[in-house]
Order: C-alpha cells, then sequence, then structure tokens
C-alpha cells in the first residue's frame, strides 16, 4: 500500500530555509505516468501548489515561489525533498507531498497525500 | 494564472441533503479539473478527476459536471463524513495548476 511520510523541521527562523523530505514505500518515484508534488496550507486557509517534478523529467514550480523552492529527488532511496529559502511568518503551513496520476490523460490529479507536517516559521 | 472560483465559500447543510458546488474558472480549461474533499485535520482526497469521472473508491453519491467553463460537484445524499471543505483544481496549466478557494460544508 502506498504511504507517503514527510518529515524535517517542524520550526525554521525568519530568513532562514525550510527543509523537508517525502519518504515513498509502496510505490517507486521512477514508476511511468506518475509524478511527485509538494503542496502547502496555511493554517485555516486553502491549498496552495509548490511544484512538482513532472513524469516527463521536467520539474515546474509555482511561480510565486520560484525564486525561493528547489525541489530535488534522491531514486536510490525513492524520496524527494523540498528547499525554500528565505521564510517568513507567511511560509508557516501544514506542507504536504502527494502522488499525481498523470497517465489520466493529463488532468492530473493529486491521487494520494501524505498526513502533513506543520512547519512553523517563527524566532 | 488561471483563478478559480468557487462558490458558496460556506453552505449549511443536513444529513441526506443534495449539495452542490460550484466552480469557475478564469478562461477555458477544458475538461481539465479535480475535486477533491478534506476532512478536518487530514489530507485531502480525490473525489472527480477530468471534470465527472469518478475516482477509484469514491462512494457514487459524488458527481461532477461541466457547462463550459463552469464546473458543479454534486452529493446527491450528504453523509456524516462529507461535511468538510471541497476544493477545484485546475491542471489546464500543467506548469502552473490552481485550486479554487474551497467550499466548506458544516452541519445545519
Amino acid at each position: 500500500q502506498l504511504q507517503l511520510q514527510e518529515s524535517g523541521s517542524r520550526l525554521v527562523k525568519p530568513s532562514q530555509t525550510l527543509s523537508l523530505t517525502c519518504a515513498v514505500s509502496g510505490d517507486s518515484i521512477s514508476r511511468d505516468n506518475y509524478s511527485w508534488s509538494w503542496l502547502r496550507q496555511p493554517p485555516g486557509k486553502g491549498l496552495e501548489w509548490i511544484g512538482y517534478f513532472y513524469h516527463t523529467g521536467t520539474t515546474y514550480y509555482n511561480s510565486s515561489l520560484k525564486s525561493r523552492v528547489t525541489l530535488s529527488v534522491d531514486r536510490s532511496k525513492n524520496q524527494f525533498s523540498l528547499k525554500l529559502n528565505s521564510v517568513t511568518a507567511a511560509d508557516t503551513a501544514v506542507y504536504y507531498c502527494a502522488r499525481v496520476f498523470s497517465g489520466a490523460g493529463g488532468y492530473d490529479p493529486f491521487d494520494s497525500w501524505g498526513q502533513g507536517i506543520l512547519v512553523t516559521v517563527s524566532s | 494564472d488561471i483563478e478559480m472560483t468557487q462558490s458558496p465559500s460556506f453552505l449549511a447543510a443536513s444529513v441526506g441533503d443534495r449539495v452542490t458546488i460550484t466552480c469557475r474558472a478564469s478562461q477555458s480549461i477544458a475538461n481539465y479539473l479535480n475535486w477533491y474533499r478534506q476532512r478536518p485535520g487530514r489530507a485531502p482526497e480525490v473525489l472527480i478527476y477530468a471534470a465527472s469521472n469518478l475516482q477509484n473508491g469514491v462512494p457514487g453519491r459524488f458527481s461532477g459536471s461541466r457547462s463550459e467553463a463552469e464546473f458543479t460537484l454534486t452529493i446527491s445524499s450528504l453523509q456524516p463524513e462529507d461535511f468538510a471543505t471541497y476544493y477545484c483544481h485546475q491542471t489546464y496549466s500543467t506548469a502552473q495548476p490552481t485550486f479554487g478557494g474551497g467550499t466548506k460544508v458544516e452541519i445545519k
């Protein structure tokens, strides 16, 4: 059974770098027709897509975060990571990793999610 | 970026009610529209993909439809586990997918 598990620092100081990892079990992140993504949700607010490794090999980033975000993948460990630098209080959110089914004609639903990790930006 | 506008933002309903939520795109997105339910304290789960296709394992009381740039999620008979927040999600722009602001369904 597919499981995604986020891990990383839960408290980050302003101006520093937020680092998270998503460990995937029950599936391979190299599997055809699947992409892998990060999203976030500030407390009490809606969902925001951060970026993904698309199944074509291209990495896409949210244009509003692109200058601060780096996604990376470690296929040997079957995990992928997020780094967000120069954080402020506005980056406080629950961060989710998710799998994207990219084989359904490009409709790209997020079909499996991690439980989420609350990251607080505070001094 | 493509903006997705959901309505209403909140609605109060009772168990057994028929509920309809609407999502409108700022431009044509064909049927590149997915729907999610997010129960309190939990991650979202996909209900509908490609505007009207029921995700495997999702109960048949959920359905989706499209009329040009307006999309509708219908719950035919609201169940206790359906008191949640619902989001639409466009993937017409592969490079910039976006979500609607959400619709919170509360108990009347």
